[in-house]
């Protein structure tokens, strides 16, 4: 079936590590986009890609890292300068590039003990 | 940047019931969606509505994009439809950056 693959859904981590986590796709789409949410709040932008070798921050991009080296791989790497890293993280991809219909995976939660 | 708000912030429900949930954006917009993210936190596909009126089943949405608003319709809810429910723009002028309101948290009780 067609449709986009997070993982781990669960991860727990020690303040300090880096944590890579894992967003793929078949749906041939260009744009990919990974988004945080806080418990009681809307999704925020941390780096979306448009095509492959590019990608551009997002509004609280600080403490992350992203690549995009196949068009169907946006992995997002939460590191040790992300302050406040326990959150639910949503990855997502649309066919139209930034201005199309996005599609969300199940998403993945990291809690940083 | 885009200004999207949402209301209201909070929605009880009796089963069978129609309720309208309201999102007002602050600029002309490209890309208007609506979710609904269940409990378990997936978010899931309702409508993609820049502009005019779209049904499915018992939901209907309606986009003004002159007047800056977009309304959801939910008719006969059931206890599946509670959950949270998001509004997502893009503005002309934002980059194709989406940007998500704070939602509407629906509960239907039985």
């Amino acid at each position: 079936d067609g449709g986009i693959t997070q993982s781990p859904k669960y991860l727990f981590r020690k303040e300090g590590q880096n944590v890579t986590l894992s967003c793929e796709q078949n749906l041939n789409h260009d744009a990919m986009y990974w988004y945080r949410q806080d418990p009681g709040q809307g999704l925020r932008l941390i780096y979306y890609s448009q095509i492959v070798n590019d990608f551009q921050k997002g509004d609280i991009a600080e403490g992350y890292s992203v690549s995009r080296e196949k068009k169907e791989s946006f992995p997002l790497t939460v590191t040790s300068a992300q302050k406040n890293p326990t959150a639910f993280y949503l990855c997502a991809s649309s066919i139209q590039g930034l201005r199309g219909e996005l599609f969300f995976g199940e998403g993945s939660r990291l809690t940083v003990l | 940047g885009i200004q999207v708000e949402q209301s209201p912030p909070d929605l009880i429900l009796q089963e069978g019931a129609n309720s309208t949930l309201r999102c007002n954006f602050s600029d002309s917009v490209n890309n208007l969606q609506w979710f609904h993210q269940n409990p378990w936190g997936q978010l899931i596909n309702l409508f993609y509505i820049p502009s005019g009126t779209k049904q499915n089943g018992r939901l209907s949405a309606t986009t003004v994009a002159t007047e800056r608003y977009s309304l959801l319709y939910i008719s006969s809810s059931q206890t599946t439809d509670s959950g949270v429910y998001f509004c997502a723009v893009v503005g002309v002028t934002n980059a194709g950056k989406s940007t998500f309101g704070d939602g509407t948290t629906l509960t239907v009780k039985p």
